[in-house]
């Protein structure tokens, strides 16, 4: 079984609006992961946030983890069309910090 | 940043023949890959951990038989999908860890986009 949920699983929001997607996971981890994924292409690695951090940032992205309740959440500030797609986090397992176990995802709409 | 690539990108096969799907790490060696399995709309689930120079770590449910891997190189990983069926239609993707200083970075490739008719 998967690892993690996200919600939501689908999101629309307004060009220039804030998009918040939201991960719960269920067993300790090494790190956490956030890919992007545009339709029927690969994946592009967001930002690694590992499991004695708290905050981390890149450009208009906010990753917070709070381990206590086995969550992120990955923030998208001043949303542009080109942020559609689908998002995802993974977990690394502390027994293999390579291998990693996808979420089910959240389809992000941005309207223009 | 590293490259990793996959071939075929598309490939349409007939019930029952059987197809092969490389991941190559374009630029840095590899000695492991791992290779997802993607249905529509739907999250990546992972199929097997392929090792360089060993056999590759099958995830529980998936048939070790069906989807052959092998690791032949610190630059490529083959998946064969063996008698295929429609049911095996999906998207694969392949993701090489790279060696990096403080944690093994994953770079995945494009897909391929399976379709047995």
């Amino acid at each position: 079984s998967q690892q993690g949920e996200e919600d939501p699983q689908a999101l629309s929001i307004q060009e220039g609006e804030n998009a918040t997607m939201n991960c719960s996971y269920k067993t300790s981890i090494n790190n956490l992961q956030w890919y992007r994924q545009n339709s029927g292409r690969g994946l592009v690695h967001l930002i690694l946030i590992r499991s004695n951090e708290r905050e981390k940032h890149s450009g208009r992205l906010r990753v917070t983890l709070d381990t206590s309740k086995k969550s992120s959440s990955l923030l998208i500030t001043a949303s542009r069309a080109a942020d559609t797609a689908s998002y995802f986090c993974a977990t690394a397992l502390y027994s293999s910090a390579s291998k990693i176990i996808f979420g089910s995802g959240t389809r992000l709409s941005i309207r223009p | 940043g590293a490259v990793v690539s996959q071939h075929p990108s598309r490939v349409i096969c007939k019930s029952g023949t059987s197809v092969k799907i490389e991941c190559r790490s374009l630029d840095f060696q590899a000695t492991t890959m791992f290779w997802y399995r993607q249905f529509p709309k739907k999250s990546l689930m992972l199929m097997a951990t392929s090792n360089e120079g060993s056999k590759a770590t099958y995830e529980q449910g998936v048939e070790k038989d069906k989807f052959l891997i092998n690791h032949a190189s610190l630059t490529l990983s083959t998946l064969t999908v063996t008698s295929a069926h429609p049911e095996d239609s999906s998207f694969y993707i392949c993701s090489a860890v790279f060696p990096g200083l403080e944690t093994l970075e994953q770079y995945f490739g494009p897909g391929t986009r399976l379709t047995v008719t």
